[in-house]
């Protein structure tokens, strides 16, 4: 079946420090795949996607570029900031042979970020 | 534009009490999913549906769990005789259509049951 695999956090990092959160997935077809943030107290919104392999997806000084080689979505960000604070959770949905859109999640990845 | 509004945000009940948590769909939205988080996991699906229709219901508990989406009125999911290890977040999600590839879900902010 389909599953998603995160790094373990929690991760602490000083401002302006580089972010990378490791995501692996397995699919038995051709999923799209997302990062969403959670902060706390608050739901999940979505900070970016990718559809196919080699897209790029960015928001806010986030990227992650769909790798179907090594099966992996890694979420980086070159400078972190005290806002950023939150768990991020990669996911993916595989719609291909007749499965639903349900979104499949990791675990969660806990960021600090400290001034 | 309204987000996805879920309400109450925070309930507490005694085991073998009801719960009732509503989820009420972004405006144009017709596809509903149905989220539970567990204290230090990931989210699971649950339910799918649509205006009077389960869709999906793979990752329903057999018993005592129960979902709607009237024609008319949010979704409603709900929990028979609740017991501790019900105690968790959940979230709604809807949709503006059905499947198809990239298609963005969002979420509401939650409703964070716990029991007694």
């Amino acid at each position: 079946g389909n599953s998603v695999t995160q790094m373990e956090g929690p991760v602490t990092l000083s401002e302006e420090a580089f972010l990378t959160i490791n995501c692996t997935y397995t699919a038995t077809g051709y999923p799209s795949l997302f990062w969403y943030v959670q902060y706390p107290g608050e739901g999940l919104q979505l900070l970016l996607k990718a559809t196919k392999a080699d897209d790029k997806g960015s928001n806010k000084g986030f990227e992650a570029t769909y790798r179907k080689e090594t099966t992996s979505f890694h979420l980086e960000k070159g400078s972190v900031q005290v806002s950023d604070s939150a768990v991020y959770f990669c996911a993916l949905s595989d719609l291909s042979n007749g499965g639903s859109e349900k979104l499949v999640f990791g675990k969660g990845t806990k960021l600090t970020v400290n001034p | 534009n309204a987000g996805v509004m879920q309400n109450p945000r925070h309930l507490v009940r005694r085991r073998g009490q009801e719960a009732r948590l509503r989820c009420s769909p972004m405006k144009g939205h017709s596809h509903v999913y149905w989220y539970r988080q567990l204290p230090e996991e990931g989210l699971k699906f649950m339910v799918y549906l649509q205006k009077e229709n389960i869709i999906d219901e793979s990752g329903m508990p057999k018993e005592r769990f129960s979902a709607e989406f009237p024609k008319e009125g949010p979704s409603i999911l709900r929990i028979q005789q609740v017991v501790r290890g019900d105690s968790a977040a959940y979230f709604c999600a809807s949709s503006p259509r059905g499947p198809s590839s990239g298609n963005t879900i969002y979420f509401g902010e939650g409703s964070w049951l716990t029991v007694v």
